[in-house]
């Protein structure tokens, strides 16, 4: 079975500063894809950032970051130079190989703002 | 630009009044997705179309039923609304089902059970 952790239900940062967004994982599958998703309230999910259990470098998209670590079955999400349009919920989500179809697993999500 | 659309983006409807939502996509990927997403959770996966071959999930309700007409449609029909079925919608689409293939995510249908 696989399974997203994220410990962080809010998180606070001012603008201009870094965050980090936490996402542990579990699954026994060797190939795997970790994505993270960003929500505003008006209700969309938008892909931000994926990382494969094979890559050997860090994603990077623009301001967002992925901080893999395999062996801890960790894919944190860091987000540089806060912006206050990045005020969202923030999801992480896998994709493993043996998953039906190829179905996501979401966390139960981070709820980020960022104040001036 | 290529796109998932859907429709309506507010959907009021009355207990037990059968509603549709629609799902587009100029993608033209090969998987489409349906899920149900409540106030402050994680979406839930209702089922999904790979192509035209129907999955669901074991613990979709039977009033949850969902039809691909082609490959850029897809639609949910609930037939029975209940006041637990008020929820925001998504449809998402991936062109395969690998591990590498990014779900991506229409704007969203937030039902409301009157």
């Amino acid at each position: 079975a696989q399974k997203i952790t994220q410990t962080q239900p809010g998180m606070f940062v001012q603008e201009k500063e870094a965050v980090t967004l936490d996402c542990t994982y579990d699954t026994s599958d060797p190939s795997y894809g970790l994505f993270w998703y960003k929500q505003p309230s008006s209700g969309e999910m938008i892909f931000l950032i994926y990382q494969g259990s094979y890559d050997q470098q860090n994603a990077t998209e623009g301001r967002y970051s992925l901080n893999f670590q395999k062996a801890r079955k960790s894919a944190n999400l860091v987000i540089s130079a806060s912006q206050l349009g990045d005020s969202a919920m923030y999801f992480c989500a896998m994709r493993a190989e043996g998953s039906t179809l190829g179905r996501l697993y979401f966390g139960r999500g981070t709820q980020l703002t960022v104040w001036p | 630009d290529a796109m998932v659309i859907q429709n309506p983006r507010y959907q009021v409807t009355q207990f037990g009044k059968p509603v549709t939502l629609s799902c587009s996509q100029t993608l033209n990927h090969n998987v489409m997705y349906w899920y149900q997403q409540k106030s402050s959770q994680a979406p839930k996966l209702l089922f999904h179309y790979y192509d035209k071959d129907f999955n669901n999930e074991a613990d979709t309700p039977d009033n949850f039923q969902s039809r691909r007409p082609n490959t850029s449609f897809c639609f949910l029909d609930i037939r029975s609304p209940g006041l637990g079925d008020a929820a925001m919608y998504l449809c998402a689409t991936s062109r395969w089902s690998r591990v590498t293939d990014t779900q991506y995510f229409g704007p969203g249908t937030r039902l409301t059970v009157l």
